[in-house]
């Protein structure tokens, strides 16, 4: 099953751009993965999914136009342009693998995003 | 509106049992898999395993087998994750997710489990 990495932390001053990464593991370049948007104190919720050609289906609900996707080799970005308050959260990238029995589910360790 | 709801937060003894539950509405309960996500303080999310309420099949992820039981009742809409034994070490936020498409949507608020002696 692949591993998904992400950096711990990253950071951004308000109203500036950022872009998190998420990196698959080696022999999983064609892997889509969903972003998850998770603030202090709450759940997760769905941002988006993103493969080599860019966004899967829609974005969550609610998800402003400021946050986009991108997905290179082994590399899927999140981007967040405009960056407001609400925006500071942990991000998790996800993706399956397998099928029936066979199926899970991996996450990456998330990355911190502080707004400055 | 599709939302899962979680049952509150639990404070038990190490070797005592636990069941929580999750219950979805607003959509056709039996229609999407729910799966169980785990968070363990300061951590990120593991996935536990995944339920389809329409027959009670389930997987679970290789660290989780034999740990916890998930199972659901399609008639009142309701999945549960449950313990026959807690470990102070199963001390996390509990999240359950519908899987929608290919993806996690919407989550559960989450209940946190709090194991200690």
């Amino acid at each position: 099953q692949p591993v998904l990495t992400q950096p711990p932390s990253a950071s951004a001053s308000l109203g500036a751009s950022v872009t998190l990464t998420c990196t698959l593991s080696s022999g999983y370049s064609n892997y889509k993965v969903d972003w998850y948007q998770q603030r202090p104190g709450k759940g997760p919720r769905f941002v988006m999914r993103v493969g080599t050609g860019g966004i899967v289906g829609s974005k969550g609900d609610g998800i402003p136009d400021r946050f986009s996707v991108l997905g290179s080799g082994l590399n899927r970005y999140l981007t967040i342009k405009n960056i407001q308050e609400e925006d500071e959260s942990d991000y998790h990238c996800g993706a399956d693998h397998g099928s029936g029995s066979n199926f899970t589910w991996v996450f990456g360790g998330g990355t911190k995003l502080t707004v400055l | 509106e599709v939302q899962l709801v979680q049952s509150g937060a639990e404070v038990k003894k190490p070797g005592e049992s636990l069941r929580i539950s999750c219950k979805g509405s607003g959509y056709s309960f039996t229609s999407y898999w729910i799966s169980w996500v785990r968070q363990m303080p300061g951590k990120g999310l593991e996935w536990m395993g995944r339920i389809d309420p329409s027959d009670s099949y389930t997987n679970y992820s290789p660290s989780f087998q034999g740990h916890v039981t998930i199972s659901a009742d399609k008639s009142i809409s309701t999945a549960y994750l449950q313990w026959s034994s807690l470990k102070a070490s199963d001390t996390a936020m509990y999240y359950c997710a519908r899987l929608d498409f290919d993806w996690f949507d919407p989550w559960g608020q989450g209940t946190l489990v709090t194991v200690s002696s």
